[in-house]
């Protein structure tokens, strides 16, 4: 099985701050991955898929990057509506696994 | 408006058995793979398992921790998905969530539904 790592598992940050979050893979996936937010009590939410593409409707703030093994969502001026869990997936093999999440809170 | 909306959890002794269903509106589901994601209380997200569409012959693929107890199925003719989850533990407590997919490309696991919640405990 792939197994997905995230740093860190946890921020604080104030708003406007630029926050990057990193994911690597235990193997190479291409650029399978996409990467969600979720707050408390929701269904996850995309923001970006392979890799780098950004979703419909998401704030250009948000950004991904990466390929092969090593990914990073970047968010270049944090808002308050930003504080929440962002968890990445790789769907390149089976089992499908998420990153164990990272949590960004109000500093 | 494209929407999943999930239903059929509940309260369910260990070694039970319960049946989610997954509602698809707004797309043409006999397209798309479903998938469905779980989440328990307080701990992160986890792929269950995945039903291709028709033309790669509605064929299934398990997590280790729930194969031969949970199966996928699928009706296109109602526009929906499901779990048949039996010989249930503890560790499945969780929200189950459904979710559109494709192989590759910009429906990857896009449109998530709300979740419903399952408790397994005597």
């Amino acid at each position: 099985d792939i197994q997905m790592t995230q740093s860190p598992s946890s921020l604080s940050a104030s708003v406007g701050d630029r926050v990057t979050i990193t994911c690597r893979a235990s193997q190479g996936i291409r650029n399978d991955l996409g990467w969600y937010q979720q707050k408390p009590d929701k269904a996850p939410k995309r923001l970006i898929y392979a890799a780098s593409s950004l979703q419909s409707g998401v704030p250009s703030r948000f950004s991904g990057s990466g390929s092969g093994t090593e990914f990073t969502l970047t968010i270049s001026s944090l808002q308050p509506e930003d504080f929440a869990t962002y968890y990445c997936l790789q769907h390149n093999s089976y089992p499908f696994t998420f990153g164990p999440g990272t949590k960004v809170d109000i500093k | 408006e494209v929407q999943l909306v999930e239903s059929g959890g509940g309260l369910v002794q260990p070694g039970g058995s319960l049946r989610l269903s997954c509602a698809a509106s707004g797309f043409t589901f006999s397209d798309y793979y479903m998938d469905w994601v779980r989440q328990a209380p307080g701990k992160g997200l986890e792929w269950v398992g995945r039903s291709r569409n028709k033309a790669n012959s509605y064929t299934t693929e398990y997590a280790a921790s729930v194969k031969g107890r949970f199966t996928i199925s699928r009706d296109d003719s109602k526009n929906s998905v499901y779990l048949q989850m039996n010989s249930l533990k503890t560790g499945d407590t969780a929200m189950y969530y459904c979710a559109r997919s494709v192989t590759t490309g910009v429906h990857v696991f896009d449109i998530w539904g709300q979740g419903t919640m399952v408790t397994v405990s005597s």
